[in-house]
């Protein structure tokens, strides 16, 4: 069975501060993984990854996916207010039909 | 306007009610998905349609039912509802790919509570 395992699954820094958010996948077929935030509403599209070893990256936001180890990491650099949400795993497993979600990592950052 | 576009945003029904969620979009995508979502589960997909003679049924597919009437609108259907479908439940679209599959675009979520 296809699984996505973020973690950990709450947490609580203060502004300034760096955080990584951790996403292990078990699936059959690997094609990509994408990261999103989701604040109060619809989750938004963060990251695309394919390739193992390539960092990705947008303002003080960037992800690498290992395709060996079979995980990604997200990081935030110096945290604002603005970056409390929930952040979204998602792995496509196979050619396209449909992707596997974790169950999201909370992250709340106080002033 | 937003692209995805869902309606109710929020509805509270009783056991045994036939629920419609409706959904429909502005991007011109071919590919529509409904997933539900729970505290600590993530996003769980329950029906998608590559085209509008396209269904397919997803994880959780039990007591749901889907209706591609467009391409631009896709509509969920509870037929009889039960308090464990109790949830957020998201439209979401994506282009049609070749190779990879594209990120989703979201609708701002339905919340329903079944009592």
């Amino acid at each position: 069975e296809d699984k996505v395992v973020q973690s950990p699954l709450s947490l609580v820094v203060h502004e300034g501060d760096t955080v990584t958010l951790n996403c292990s996948y078990e699936v059959t077929n690997f094609r990509s993984l994408l990261w999103y935030k989701q604040e109060k509403k619809a989750p938004t599209f963060l990251f695309m990854l394919t390739s193992s070893g390539i960092e990705k990256k947008s303002g003080r936001l960037s992800s690498i996916l290992d395709k060996k180890e079979l995980f990604s990491i997200l990081n935030i650099t110096a945290t604002q207010t603005g970056d409390s949400a929930v952040y979204l795993c998602a792995v496509d497993p196979n050619y396209g039909q449909n992707f596997v979600f974790g169950p999201g990592t909370r992250l709340s950052v106080l002033p | 306007d937003a692209d995805v576009t869902q309606t109710p945003r929020n509805r509270i029904t009783k056991t045994g009610k036939r629920i419609m969620l409706e959904c429909s979009q502005t991007k011109g995508h071919d590919r529509m998905y409904w997933y539900r979502q729970d505290p600590g589960l993530g996003l769980q997909l329950i029906y998608y349609s590559f085209d509008v003679k396209d269904i397919n049924k997803g994880e959780i597919s039990d007591g749901y039912s889907v209706s591609r009437q467009a391409q631009a609108k896709f509509s969920l259907s509870l037929e009889s509802a039960i308090p464990n479908q109790t949830a957020l439940y998201f439209c979401a679209t994506s282009d049609r790919t070749v190779i990879l599959n594209q990120p989703q675009h979201f609708g701002d979520g339905t919340r329903l509570s079944i009592l």
